[in-house]
């Protein structure tokens, strides 16, 4: 069973960039797809994009198109997330999880869920 | 797209059953049976409770299920338990390896 830790937490000024990591627990990150899901405070959850682990595959929501950036980096089954031009309704706590199929093919669930990271973005 | 709708808000009382819907669209719960529904307790990680439409994973209660008709996909815990009270939200594949999530449920139990 893949487990996923993510790095701590950050406070960033209006405009700036953050970069968060989610590190894999084993190898098996690798037959995944790993997608980025945030929530602000008080709030529900939001999509904000998938990558393939091993293939680089991508997608993200509309709404952050341009302004996201996942990567993976198989030396170190590590997945990273970068979201620029920050505002202050960035600030929330940033999940990776990893991205399942069944036999049916269709990456379409996450389990496990990393333990979140939180974004403050504030001047 | 648009975040699926979901109750802000049920409640029951121990023993009872309730059931929390997830409404989409023909683009998304209408038209792939890839509906997922995570368990969120206060200040803690999400954890999937049931996944493609009414697959449960290992583990998970069996007092949980999961449904769907139409465009509306449900979700139903029999026999609520104090331990059930949290937050509820579904999850629906969307095409093109996207997703979109309801806004969540709390679930009360009185």
């Amino acid at each position: 069973q893949v487990y996923l830790v993510q790095s701590g937490p950050e406070v960033k000024k209006p405009g700036a960039s953050v970069k968060v990591s989610c590190k894999a627990s084993n190898h098996t990150f690798f037959n995944y797809g790993i997608s980025w899901v945030r929530q602000a405070p008080g709030e529900g959850v939001e999509w904000m994009g998938w990558i393939s682990a091993r293939q680089g595959n991508r997608n993200s929501a509309q709404k952050f198109q341009g302004r996201v950036t996942m990567t993976t980096d198989t030396s170190t089954n590590t997945a990273y997330m970068e979201l620029r031009s920050l505002t202050s309704g960035d600030t929330a706590v940033y999940y990776c999880a990893v991205t399942r199929r069944t036999k049916t093919g269709t990456y379409n669930f996450f389990d496990p869920w990393g333990q979140g990271t939180l974004v403050t973005v504030s001047s | 797209q648009s975040a699926l709708t979901q109750p802000a808000s049920v409640s029951g009382s121990p023993g009872q059953s309730i059931t929390i819907s997830c409404t989409g669209t023909s683009r998304d719960v209408g038209r792939y049976d890839f509906v997922s529904w995570y368990q969120q307790h206060p200040g803690k990680v999400p954890k999937l409770i049931i996944y493609e439409v009414s697959e449960r994973p290992s583990g998970v209660s069996n007092r949980l299920s999961g449904s769907k008709s139409g465009n509306t996909a449900s979700l139903t815990i029999s026999g609520v338990q104090t331990e059930d009270e949290a937050h509820y939200f579904c999850c629906s594949f969307a095409g093109a390896s996207s997703f979109v999530f309801g806004g969540g449920t709390k679930l009360t139990v009185l």
